[in-house]
């Protein structure tokens, strides 16, 4: 099997505080794990490759400080989203690499009040 | 960042009928994945297309690699009400690249 697991499914912070999500494969290792943002009715949008033991690969217009990724071991990644803010509200999904395919965790609705 | 055209970007049927929904790029693929999106889940992988020309079923599910490697489409025959959801496209230049995605199309069955 190929199962991606996310923790939490949703969360709920106040503005400026951080908040840290959690993606793991749970059968296989994944040296490479992808983290995407979607907003309601659009598709996913990559924020960056993670990669296990170095650094993440960020895209163009995504803040590396304020999205911190760690990828400690083949499989677990995490994701900080650092002094949330209202418009950081949206649904995180991660996705881990096994062998040519990625498969994708449930995804973790964030709410920043 | 880069996106494929998906069309339709909705589509309301009844059940039973077949459905046809294609991605186009202007650049080329080496490889072509349809996914199915719940609500309020992560995508779940249908069909992977590794060769121009490939034709590859799942179930009820059809989908093409175009010859051109700048097309895909995907079929869904007679279709059931749980077939509802939301199908994305994605491309991949080469093997454990990035994943560009398509829009989404909306699909919705009426029992």
């Amino acid at each position: 099997g190929a199962v991606v697991s996310q923790h939490p499914s949703w969360v709920i912070c106040k503005s400026g505080t951080s908040v840290k999500i959690e993606c793991r494969s749970l059968d296989f290792q994944a040296t490479t794990m992808f983290w995407y943002r979607q907003f309601p009715k659009q598709s996913l949008m990559l924020m960056a490759t993670s990669n296990e033991g170095s650094k993440a690969t960020y895209e163009q217009g995504v803040e590396k400080d304020k999205f911190l990724i760690n990828h400690a071991s083949l499989t677990l990644s995490t994701l900080t989203v650092t002094s949330a803010h209202p418009e950081d509200s949206s649904f995180y999904i991660c996705s881990a690499t096994k062998g040519d395919e990625q498969y994708f965790g449930p995804g973790t609705r964030l709410t920043v009040t | 960042g880069q996106q494929l055209n998906q069309s339709p970007q909705s589509m309301f049927i009844q059940e039973g009928e077949d459905v046809s929904m294609n991605c186009t790029s202007s650049s080329i693929f080496n490889t072509w994945l349809w996914y199915k999106q719940d609500p309020g889940e992560g995508p779940v992988l249908l069909i992977a297309l590794y060769k121009a020309g490939e034709l590859t079923s799942n179930g009820r599910l059809t989908a093409q690699f175009g010859i051109t490697r700048k097309d895909s489409f995907l079929n869904i025959s007679a279709s059931i009400p749980s077939d509802v959801g939301i199908y994305f496209c994605a491309g991949r230049k080469t093997s454990g690249s990035r994943l560009t995605f398509g829009e989404g199309t909306q699909l919705t069955v009426n029992p």
